[in-house]
């Protein structure tokens, strides 16, 4: 089954304990793309990848880092989570942007709670 | 720079009404549009999107949407609301060409009995 899976699905940590949140395709998609959700805001994209090695920042990358060492992995990286890091974060893959093809499959979902 | 927006975060409308939900955006190419519904504790799907060509697009549900770019518009239709449409409903905006995407805050959708 073509999908994009998350984990953990929830994780309750103190600040300043560094996290990672894993996030893996299995549809050989070439994009990734990292959002958080908070009410009222919609989706808001931390970090994307065009492809292995290559990642650039989105409108929220203060705090986070990630890392696109293989094709189908693009983990979230918390180095010192603050209570403002409290979010549902989504992980989405897309086969490109380049083409007409820009849906994006998106992960069922981290729900992250910072103390 | 690109922006949407979607007006209303909350929209209710009775079980076989219209459902008429708003999206706005700016761009300043022609750009890619999206909607996306989110159901209770899960991810985001997709529902319908513009890319080129004809500007009613037809999406999964019964849902349909028309671009019309001279009022830079999205809205999303549906004729006749079923309890199961219940969901937060997002509007998105991508560039042709570019790697980012730009979602709405959102729009909840209840549908009453």
């Amino acid at each position: 089954e073509a999908q994009v899976t998350q984990n953990p699905r929830y994780l309750i940590t103190v600040t300043g304990k560094k996290l990672t949140v894993t996030c893996s395709q299995n549809m050989n998609h070439e994009y990734m793309s990292w959002y958080r959700q908070d009410p009222g805001l919609g989706l808001r994209q931390i970090y994307y990848s065009m492809n292995v090695e290559v990642t650039d920042k989105g409108d929220v990358p203060e705090g986070y880092k990630v890392s696109r060492k293989e094709k189908r992995n693009f983990p979230l990286i918390l180095e010192s989570p603050s209570p403002n890091q409290t979010s549902l974060y989504f992980c989405a893959s897309s086969l490109g942007l380049l083409s007409s093809y820009n849906e994006q499959f998106f992960g069922p979902g981290t729900r992250l709670t910072v103390l | 720079a690109q922006s949407v927006t979607q007006l209303g975060s909350h929209v209710s409308v009775s079980e076989g009404a219209l459902v008429l939900l708003r999206c706005n955006y700016s761009s300043s190419v022609p750009p890619y549009l999206f909607w996306y519904v989110q159901y209770p504790n899960q991810g985001l799907q997709l529902l319908l999107k513009y890319t080129t060509g004809a500007t009613l697009v037809k999406g999964i549900n019964g849902f349909e949407a028309e671009f019309k770019k001279s009022e830079t518009s999205f809205h999303l239709t549906k004729p006749s609301a079923h309890m199961s449409d219940a969901a937060e409903y997002f509007c998105a905006v991508s560039l042709t060409g570019g790697f980012k995407t730009i979602f709405g805050a959102g729009t909840r959708l209840f549908v009453k009995a």
